[in-house]
């Protein structure tokens, strides 16, 4: 299994709802990523967990919250976010910190906030 | 801080010809990885090809080959046989030697046509 299964694959919300994106492998991967990409531009880091641990946060607003609850899941919660924030939001993993060997992404949750 | 440029926002190829990507970079470190991802309409960006930056040998995969330059810190994409199939966005990434696997750079991206 060389998967990163995201759900939902789409999402409409309302600036006052209060959802959650998941993603998932089963690759054994202590990494794991979530990329914001906006339309026409290229996908940037938002949060990298490590070992379960939160070890990079790009200055992110705290509307968007992650969470890591084991080595094969990653979920963000989403709270008041505004209409900018619609994007498509990419989840990767990899097996961990150095080497040569590469992060699997996952075909991301496309996100409309209305 | 490390950046990725693609100069070349949109090509076209004809198919079964070639076709090159540009991708320029920008780095202090001596010991990196360049990629070129592939994002079709279907949204999952795919590895397609990774360069260390201690070989001096061009990696290759099949139809894809990479020309790297060092010293110049140019890293361009090859297509040989182009195909329907590849038509999709392409991202030039960088990574740090030693960083965490998915903390990779992204160059704005190409968006590669191929015409029947």
């Amino acid at each position: 299994d060389t998967e990163v299964t995201q759900t939902p694959k789409h999402l409409v919300m309302g600036m006052t709802n209060k959802k959650s994106l998941k993603c998932e492998q089963h690759m054994g991967h202590r990494a794991m990523y979530w990329y914001k990409q906006k339309a026409k531009k290229p996908p940037e880091l938002m949060f990298v967990y490590s070992y379960e641990k939160l070890s990079i946060n790009e200055s992110v607003p705290s509307r968007f919250s992650p969470e890591c609850p084991n080595s094969s899941l990653l979920n963000l919660h989403l709270h008041a976010l505004q209409p900018e924030d619609s994007a498509l939001y990419l989840c990767a993993s990899s097996p961990g910190r150095g080497g040569v060997t590469d992060a699997f992404f996952g075909q991301g949750t496309r996100l409309t906030v209305v | 801080a490390q950046t990725v440029t693609q100069s070349q926002p949109e090509m076209s190829v004809q198919e079964a010809e070639t076709v090159t990507l540009s991708c320029t970079y920008d780095t202090s470190e001596s010991d990196y990885y360049l990629f070129w991802y592939k994002q079709p309409p279907s949204r999952q960006m795919i590895l397609v090809i990774r360069q260390e930056a201690y070989k001096q040998q061009n990696a290759t995969e099949n139809r894809f080959s990479v020309n790297f330059q060092k010293a110049a810190k140019s890293f361009s994409l090859k297509i040989s046989d182009s195909q329907l199939g590849d038509a999709a966005m392409y991202f030039c990434a960088y990574r740090n030697y030693g960083g965490s696997q998915g903390n990779l750079i992204f160059g704005k991206g190409t968006k590669l046509s191929v015409k029947p």
